[in-house]
């Protein structure tokens, strides 16, 4: 069964720091681009930054520069770090992958940017 | 704004056919495959439709996806209360070098 399991979201200050996971199992991981999806409150899924097999990323044009996505593929595991954070970076955070569109996902990790 | 254009809402009754268009540029939609989403509150997203129409297996047959130029549309033909979700298209655009998503359709099943 494919698991995507999100981790180290929390509250934390504006301009603060903080580093998301994202554990994988049950299908080869190494083999897929990996990516981060997020939805503020009450606002849409926001495509927030990806990473190809060959480690060569991408990012939304409202955290370029602040954030940077890594893979770890011996650990099977993905990663955000999210730097100079802003309150509209509050979001739930999802991991997701897949073939044929992203049809695995995880179950997200909320991130509050708050004073 | 989002790149990509939905309706902010659709509704239908049990039974019905219901759309909902997705309007991009030659940079996104008129060049890339199309994709759409179903997103219940709480729980993670579900891919209806990838690479333009293709349904993943699980996905029923009464839900189809089309696309033209620049524009994009989802189907739902026999329109059941557990459709009642937001949807959202996405799209690569290689102006952005991203992915993009609408702004997502909540639909409505009166």
């Amino acid at each position: 069964e494919v698991q995507l399991v999100e981790s180290g979201g929390g509250l934390v200050q504006p301009g603060g720091s903080l580093r998301l996971s994202c554990a994988a199992s049950g299908f080869t991981f190494s083999s897929y681009d990996m990516h981060w999806v997020r939805q503020g409150t009450g606002k849409g899924l926001e495509w927030v930054s990806g990473i190809g097999t060959v480690g060569n990323t991408h990012y939304a044009g409202s955290v370029k520069g602040r954030f940077t996505i890594s893979r770890e593929d011996a650990k099977r595991s993905l990663y955000l770090q999210m730097n100079s954070l802003r309150a509209e970076d509050t979001a739930v955070y999802y991991c997701a992958s897949g073939d044929g569109g992203w049809n695995y996902w995880g179950q997200g990790t909320l991130v509050t940017v708050s004073s | 704004q989002s790149v990509l254009t939905q309706p902010p809402s659709a509704s239908g009754t049990p039974g019905q056919r219901v759309t909902i268009s997705c309007s991009g540029s030659s940079s996104n939609i008129g060049s890339k495959f199309v994709y759409w989403y179903q997103h219940l509150p709480g729980t993670a997203p579900k891919v209806l439709i990838y690479n333009n129409n293709q349904r993943p297996s699980g996905v029923p047959d009464r839900i189809s996806g089309s696309k033209s130029g620049t524009s994009a549309s989802l189907a739902i033909s026999g329109l059941r209360s557990e459709d009642e979700a937001d949807y959202y298209c996405a799209a690569w655009d290689d102006s952005l070098s991203g992915w993009v998503f609408g702004g997502g359709t909540k639909l409505t099943v009166l």
